[in-house]
């Protein structure tokens, strides 16, 4: 089961909105509306903070939004702040019953 | 609230078995609604899935792993397990459990992570 692909970085100043794309297959991503986002902190444990492509867990923003189209998800930010800069993980379920994470993507708030 | 622990010791020699334990609070790890996973995380790098485990004792691995994983379940305790065999310095990690959501691969509760080593 091949990775899921991220950007590596993404960039955004405070205020705006950028979203990150996680691109799979027929067999993962395009093929089930299961794909999750997790944010990470440094030194910190993921958290999730986007289920079933466009859920939002108790508590999470709703500044943070998912959506899906074919074989490729994307997560949105709006509103950006100080404390969004993180690492964003992209997963899906897969026809293989495996787990895939993307490489992960990097968002640096200007 | 749910929470998971993760333990076992922090350094392995190679060639050896890493073995950490994984215990929940707050759920019962029997609910039939919940896999139990294991993810890993190389220093600087991304997450790798290893394999999860049902409570009836099903078990689903990596691919890239599956030679060398085992993960068993002690519902008795409200612990799973992971054993990994014939280490070498890759898989030095950070390795994480967490709860998936049945059918659909959502981790929605994870331990702190425990820094695993493996070195002579």
């Amino acid at each position: 089961q091949s990775a899921l692909t991220q950007p590596a970085s993404v960039s955004g100043s405070p205020g705006q909105s950028i979203t990150i794309s996680c691109t799979g297959t027929s067999s993962d991503v395009g093929g089930y509306n299961y794909v999750s986002w997790y944010q990470q902190h440094p030194g910190k444990a993921p958290k999730l903070m986007i289920y079933d492509v466009s859920n939002r867990p108790s508590g999470v923003s709703n500044r943070f939004s998912g959506s899906k189209s074919g074989n490729t998800a994307s997560l949105t930010i709006s509103g950006l702040q100080a404390e969004d800069e993180a690492d964003y993980y992209c997963s899906s379920y897969t026809s293989s019953s495996s787990g895939v994470f993307g490489g992960g993507t990097k968002l640096t708030v200007l | 609230q749910v929470q998971l622990q993760e333990s076992g010791p922090g350094l392995v020699k190679p060639s050896q078995t890493l073995s950490l334990t994984c215990t929940v609070s707050g759920g019962s790890i029997s609910s039939g609604s919940y896999y139990w996973s294991w993810i890993r995380q190389p220093a600087g790098k991304g997450l790798e899935w290893i394999g999860r485990i049902y409570t009836s004792g099903s078990t689903n691995y990596n691919p890239s792993l599956k030679s060398r994983v085992t993960i068993s379940v002690d519902t008795s305790k409200n612990q799973f397990s992971l054993k990994l065999s014939s280490v070498t310095a890759a898989d030095t990690a950070v390795y994480y459990c967490a709860r998936d959501v049945v059918g659909s691969s959502n981790f929605d509760y994870w331990g702190q992570g425990t820094l695993v080593t493996v070195s002579s």
